[in-house]
């Protein structure tokens, strides 16, 4: 089946640093990728949705210039945290959906800022 | 505003019985609902999904029932198993202003199936 490869699975961070979160598909071409946050026993809240070789469409309330998104390839997309602060603490998740690929979820980012 | 809801946030049954775990949305232009299961720390796993066209759906154990008009849907375990024990999402697809493809999510039911 379709395989989401996230990385890394944890970070630990200074705040005011930036961390870089990567998301493969790796045995199809991805021409979506979602990114999604999720708090502690909250839903998956869809930040942005990013097709490839495009600008990222983000969610209202997201900042664009803090969670950057880039899509470059149809196996690869990037977000960026920007200038991380403990509130960007939080489980981060992407998501790929092809041709004839339904929404494949990887295993998610555990970010924590100090 | 929370258009899908899972209002159960946690549901304890014994081994072997039935697990009923339920969710409701309020946009009606939603025609795709999907289940997943999620552990701790780790993505969610797509179990089974069901189109606006169907009401019911079945996959093994699983079976996923759909109330259009109550805009309502279940999902279904049977027998439950201890390896079940996960919390369950409810996403729904569709929308519009071309939003149709993306998912909307519950804020997940904690199952646990005790032996």
């Amino acid at each position: 089946g379709a395989v989401v490869s996230q990385h890394p699975s944890w970070v630990i961070c200074k705040s005011g640093t930036s961390v870089k979160i990567e998301c493969r598909s790796l045995d199809f071409q991805a021409t979506t990728m979602f990114w999604y946050r999720q708090f502690p026993k909250q839903s998956l809240m869809l930040m942005a949705t990013s097709n490839e070789g495009s600008k990222a469409t983000y969610e209202q309330g997201v900042e664009k210039d803090k969670f950057l998104i880039n899509h470059a390839s149809l196996t690869l997309s990037t977000l960026t945290v920007t200038s991380a602060h403990p509130e960007d603490s939080s489980f981060y998740i992407c998501s790929a959906s092809g041709q004839g690929v339904g929404y494949t979820f990887g295993s998610g980012t555990r970010l924590t800022v100090v | 505003d929370q258009q899908v809801k899972q209002n159960s946030p946690s549901l304890s049954v014994q081994e072997g019985r039935i697990s009923i775990l339920n969710c409701d949305y309020t946009n009606s232009m939603f025609d795709y609902f999907l289940w997943y299961k999620k552990y701790p720390a780790e993505g969610p796993t797509f179990l089974i999904s069901i189109s606006s066209i169907k009401d019911k759906n079945e996959d093994g154990r699983f079976t996923v029932f759909l109330n259009k008009s109550a805009k309502h849907l279940s999902l279904h375990i049977v027998p439950s198993q201890p390896g079940d024990s996960a919390v369950y999402f409810c996403a729904a697809e569709g929308g519009s202003g071309g939003s149709n493809y993306k998912l909307t999510f519950g804020k997940g039911t904690l199952l646990t199936v005790n032996p």
